[in-house]
């Protein structure tokens, strides 16, 4: 399966606990997304990469979340501290740059729950 | 902050009839998507007009754009059971050169068989 993958696909924590999610993106694409949703919601911007270059971020994404792409391929996204309106699901996407259009392939997500 | 707002929020229908939601959006665009999501599931991406284009079809779908009112419609026809998902639309500004998109609420459509 060479589509968008994302683990763990579920996650429970306790409040002030630190978190880590990895999403590897299709292999060409060179654009990663990190999108949040919760219940009844759309998908809501967090942050997103070229490379490996992070070239924005969401005033959604405070101090406590911190992503990474290293190396350009796999991505991380942590969160540290985790407070129960931290509950959601995390979704990664990727995509080809200079590609029209600028459709977006999501991975299943990773749905966190802070108690 | 969403940018769309898609209407109805939720609709049911019988199997075989035809589903319209309907998306509306605030400022100018490049494109405008819409994307479908089972319960708890990722975003399986579905159809995809540009802001030049005012119709557009692919197998059972439909989508039109009125980029002059900001807003777009999806046409679901012969509606399955299988078509039961959330439906989002999803637009990229314009002049933002492929960046984040803007989803909307969804509309949570149900096809009772």
């Amino acid at each position: 399966d060479t589509g968008v993958s994302q683990d763990p696909r579920h996650k429970i924590t306790k409040r002030g606990q630190n978190v880590t999610f990895r999403c590897d993106p299709i292999s060409e694409h060179n654009r990663l997304y990190w999108y949040r949703q919760t219940l009844g919601q759309g998908p809501e911007f967090l942050t997103y990469f070229q490379n490996e270059a992070q070239l924005e971020k969401s005033r959604l994404l405070s101090d406590r979340f911190s992503a990474e792409r290293p190396k350009g391929s796999f991505s991380t996204l942590e969160i540290q501290r985790t407070e129960q309106g931290d509950s959601a699901m995390y979704l990664c996407a990727s995509s080809l740059e200079f590609t029209l259009g600028n459709e977006q392939f999501f991975g299943p997500g990773t749905r966190l729950t802070v108690l | 902050s969403q940018q769309g707002e898609e209407d109805p929020q939720a609709l049911s229908i019988q199997e075989g009839e035809n589903a319209t939601m309907n998306c509306s959006y605030k400022t100018s665009i490049n494109n405008l998507q819409w994307y479908r999501q089972n319960s708890g599931r990722g975003l399986v991406h579905l159809i995809l007009i540009r802001s030049n284009e005012r119709e557009k079809h692919s197998g059972r779908l439909r989508v039109t754009l009125d980029t002059s009112k900001k807003s777009s419609s999806l046409l679901i026809t012969a509606s399955r059971a299988a078509d039961t998902a959330s439906y989002f639309c999803a637009t990229d500004q314009l002049h933002s050169g492929n960046t984040p998109l803007v989803f909307g609420k969804g509309t949570r459509l149900s096809v009772i068989a």
